[in-house]
């Protein structure tokens, strides 16, 4: 099956700094890279996600880089605010029909 | 849109109980899917469905049933519930298998005593 690592598990940062969280996937035919976002006690919800046609996407303090030749793919927070603590997945799809989650990781920003 | 709807949001079970998780979308998504999370272990694919009458297993099916009668619906059923099935479950549906958002339920906590 598919193999998606995330890497570090927890990250803390200083409110204002930036926050990097990067994964590595196994399937080579994946072409779809979300990330989400899940809040203590809530449900995931997705935040950014690039197509393998895309080396880099921007949303305000948020982007995603790919690099298909290596298999890995990171979210870029600048600029951190309180809000953003929280869990982050990154995901993949592989076979065309399933969706990989990462084991997360653990955001804190410190205010 | 109510999106995805998930019940109950709380259960607990005796060991050897069944059950059954309900998961409703009003996005006229094609797939569907159940997740469990785990401590640590992240988002684990149970099984999912690619349209009425399409199921499929994912990466951790044993213990669990699902069907899919309408595009709405996909239960997730627990034949014979174990302590090892304590974990929170997430139902998610998309608009086509490939490539597009998945939209979450807002999870079933469930603990098997």
């Amino acid at each position: 099956g598919e193999n998606v690592e995330q890497h570090p598990s927890t990250l803390s940062v200083q409110e204002g700094d930036s926050a990097v969280i990067k994964c590595t996937y196994s399937d080579s035919a994946s072409n779809y890279f979300p990330w989400y976002k899940q809040e203590l006690g809530k449900r995931p919800q997705l935040i950014i996600d690039i197509r393998s046609n895309v080396g880099e996407k921007k949303d305000q303090r948020i982007a995603v880089t790919l690099n298909k030749t290596a298999k890995h793919f990171s979210l870029h927070i600048t600029e951190t605010q309180p809000e953003d603590s929280a869990v982050y997945f990154c995901a993949a799809y592989y076979g065309n029909n399933r969706l990989a989650f990462g084991k997360g990781n653990q955001v804190v920003v410190i205010p | 849109n109510a999106g995805v709807t998930q019940t109950p949001k709380f259960q607990v079970l005796k060991t050897g109980q069944s059950m059954t998780l309900q998961c409703a979308q009003d996005m006229n998504h094609e797939y569907m899917s159940w997740y469990r999370q785990d401590p640590g272990m992240g988002l684990r694919l149970i099984h999912y469905s690619v349209g009425a009458g399409i199921t499929d297993q994912g990466e951790v099916p044993n213990g669990y049933n699902v069907s899919r009668s309408t595009t709405e619906d996909f239960p997730l059923r627990l034949l014979s519930a174990a302590p090892s099935q304590t974990s929170v479950y997430f139902c998610a549906s998309s608009y086509s298998h490939q490539n597009t958002e998945a939209f979450f339920g807002q999870g079933t906590r469930l603990t098997v005593v």
